[in-house]
């Protein structure tokens, strides 16, 4: 069985540009979250999906970002546009209900020069 | 302060020591993770534990609820136990995790 798997593994993107980073979950799986490491901190909630719907998006940081997950299948995290602050690993997880044991993806490094 | 604090922040050790390391937390929780991540790779979860003890394999964890603190135990380290390890905690209704900054444990030959 197909774990959690994130794409890109890797974006270099200049700053103002757009990224769209993409999670596919364990199938089956219709708890979705989206976590973010900032280089030296603590990874950090950014948001959760029950199927398609956002039950928790209280960690995005600004309206630059726009999670989706359209049919309740996969997700996409979308930064509009990119700043400096915005670089760090972003990592996906899935679980199968809120008190499952959570599956992570791993994760997309995105740069901003 | 973080909600979920780890120590010691790296930690090295020689091949075949037994490894302990600590993770406390201020809230009340409904579980707690043990997860590690290897250099370049993803993040793996370990353990997911809300009382008692568990073991697998060399690792154990155990937690105290009262006292608002979990271990994980390395038996006979080696190298490959390289890696970070993150505890996370899960509160109350919550199922987002809360994150601890991570331990880096080095094991040398």
């Amino acid at each position: 069985e197909a774990g959690v798997t994130q794409f890109p593994s890797h974006s270099v993107i200049e700053k103002g540009q757009t990224v769209t980073l993409r999670c596919d979950p364990i199938s089956g799986h219709d708890n979705l979250y989206w976590y973010r490491r900032v280089m030296g901190k603590e990874i950090k909630f950014l948001l959760h999906f029950v199927k398609e719907s956002k039950q928790d998006e209280s960690g995005m940081p600004n309206n630059r970002f726009l999670a989706e997950r359209t049919g309740g299948t996969y997700s996409t995290l979308k930064v509009q546009p990119a700043e400096l602050e915005d670089s760090g690993v972003y990592f996906c997880a899935s679980s199968q209900g809120i008190t499952g044991s959570a599956f992570f993806g791993q994760g997309t490094r995105l740069t901003v020069v | 302060k973080n909600e979920v604090e780890q120590s010691p922040q790296n930690l090295t050790a020689q091949e075949g020591e037994f490894i302990t390391i600590n993770c406390s937390y201020s809230v009340g929780i409904s579980a707690l993770h043990w997860l590690q991540q290897h250099p370049g790779g993803g993040i793996v979860s370990l353990f997911m534990l809300s009382s008692g003890k568990k073991k697998h394999g060399r690792l154990i964890a155990t937690i105290n609820i009262q006292e608002k603190h979990s271990s994980l135990h390395i038996t006979a380290s080696h190298p490959r136990d390289s890696a970070v390890y993150i505890c996370a905690v899960r509160s109350g209704a919550n199922s987002k995790l809360t994150f601890g900054k991570g331990i880096t444990l080095s094991v040398r030959p």
